[in-house]
């Protein structure tokens, strides 16, 4: 399976401020997710990250809060905009591989004072 | 509307019996299913999937059954161990639409505890 990194692991930031998410795969992949989970709750998808082109939100999240990059097939970014503290959450990217499984990083626990 | 749903918060079992962790689901369109396990402050495992061509998948100590005539997987690890103890999600989509494909929507997860 692909082996995805995501830099930072955690940070605390300020609300108001915004913060980028990077992640690295160790190979292309043509699918890429990226997903949040709340605390105490279940994952939810955010945005699939085209690459080439605009990512694909999903009701409830949008461009200009949650903007994304995908300049090739294997990094992406996900910025997390003018945060407040309900945006406190881990953020995960993920791809999808060949056969359909889908794979995690390992996360970006964000804090948001 | 929580089309995927774990109804069990938790399950305790002692090591070596089986664990049964259970899901359901009303979409459906839904094709493909899988279940992962996550440990606190790490990213979601994966740990086997299931077709909907298919009623049972079977890896090693876990094997997954789906009945799709009641909206229903369950996911079967035998003998249950202490590092199994974790959250497991099961997670399902629809794989036959082009622009659904890849999207995952998530159960609320269960948190298994095996007992030495």
């Amino acid at each position: 399976s692909a082996v995805i990194s995501q830099k930072p692991s955690r940070d605390i930031c300020q609300r108001g401020t915004s913060l980028t998410i990077q992640c690295q795969v160790d190979s292309q992949v043509t699918m890429m997710f990226w997903y949040r989970q709340q605390p105490g709750q279940s994952l939810t998808l955010i945005a699939t990250a085209n690459q080439g082109s605009e990512a694909t939100y999903e009701s409830g999240f949008v461009i200009d809060k949650f903007p994304i990059s995908r300049p090739n097939l294997t990094f992406s970014t996900l910025t997390v905009s003018n945060m407040s503290p309900e945006d406190s959450s881990i953020y995960l990217c993920s791809v999808v591989e060949i056969l359909g499984e889908q794979y995690f990083g390992p996360g970006t626990r964000l804090t948001v004072t | 509307d929580q089309q995927v749903k774990q109804n069990s918060p938790s399950l305790s079992v002692q090591e070596g019996r089986i664990s049964i962790l259970n899901c359901d689901y009303t979409n459906s369109m839904f094709d493909y299913f899988l279940w992962y396990k996550k440990y606190p402050a790490e990213g979601p495992t994966f740990l086997i999937s299931i077709s909907s061509i298919k009623d049972k998948n079977e890896d090693g100590r876990f094997t997954v059954f789906l009945n799709k005539s009641a909206k229903h997987l369950s996911l079967h690890i035998v003998p249950s161990q202490p590092g199994d103890s974790a959250v497991y999600f099961c997670a399902a989509s629809s794989n036959a639409g082009g622009t659904s494909y890849g999207k995952l929507t998530f159960g609320q997860g269960t948190i298994l505890t095996v007992h030495p």
